[in-house]
């Protein structure tokens, strides 16, 4: 089942500005996590986010998570053409029979034109 | 650097031949997990191991079983390769959840891109 949904399913912007993804779930959470993944690759760990907390930062990276209207952001900021990948949410339930899983969305694909 | 291999990078086989995909790790991982990733679909989870002999079936188990003998090694095996399993396999470990806290962080292989013909 799909948990997480990103939002534009593709994005494309000029070298140095910032790119905003977007992600939604449907159902109570305890983490959600971002992944990257370049093209015909595997995906690389971005962030995680707990569910008590609201924003993370990483480097170039900031998060936010709002558990009340259960979405997430991922913000970029000044974009480089290496940032151009394919980005995804993840969720995780943290307990019952789901416990161990992440769900993935479907991706963002970031296009970072130089 | 946390390291998982996958056997192949591109992998064609023919239809009705079984399968081995191998996916080693070196991070002392208990869980290990096998995704099939298609256009339009994103990443769907196969199979998950969180022990040695243990295995839970994920979303799209259908066609596909999976072994772990050993802690560092998850293989994924389609018994019998049809042409809608052309796809790209994905392995990941990650350690233990935490209670309360969710699931780790997953570290991903390369992928095998696999064609069934």
């Amino acid at each position: 089942s799909q948990q997480g949904e990103e939002d534009p399913q593709a994005l494309s912007i000029q070298e140095g500005e910032n790119a905003t993804m977007n992600c939604s779930y449907k159902t109570s959470i305890n983490n959600l996590q971002w992944y990257r993944q370049n093209s015909g690759r595997g995906l690389v760990h971005l962030i995680l986010i707990r569910s008590n907390e609201r924003e993370k930062h990483s480097g170039r990276l900031r998060v936010t998570l709002d558990t009340s209207k259960k979405s997430s952001s991922l913000l970029i900021t000044a974009s480089r053409a290496a940032d151009t990948a394919s980005y995804f949410c993840a969720t995780g339930l943290g307990s019952g029979a789901g416990s161990y899983q992440l769900t993935f969305g479907k991706g963002t694909k970031l296009s970072v034109i130089p | 650097d946390v390291k998982v291999t996958q056997s192949s990078r591109y992998l064609v086989k023919r239809t009705g031949e079984k399968v081995f995909l191998e996916c080693v790790q070196d991070m002392d991982h208990e869980n290990m997990f096998w995704y099939r990733q298609d256009p339009g679909l994103g990443l769907r989870l196969i199979y998950f191991s969180y022990d040695v002999k243990m295995k839970e079936k994920g979303d799209i188990p259908e066609g596909y079983s999976v072994s772990r003998e050993k802690k560092e090694r998850f293989s994924l095996i389609l018994e019998s390769a049809s042409t809608n399993q052309t796809s790209m396999y994905l392995c990941a470990s990650s350690f233990p959840l935490v209670w309360r806290e969710g699931p780790d962080t997953q570290y991903f292989g390369p992928g095998t891109r696999l064609t069934v013909l």
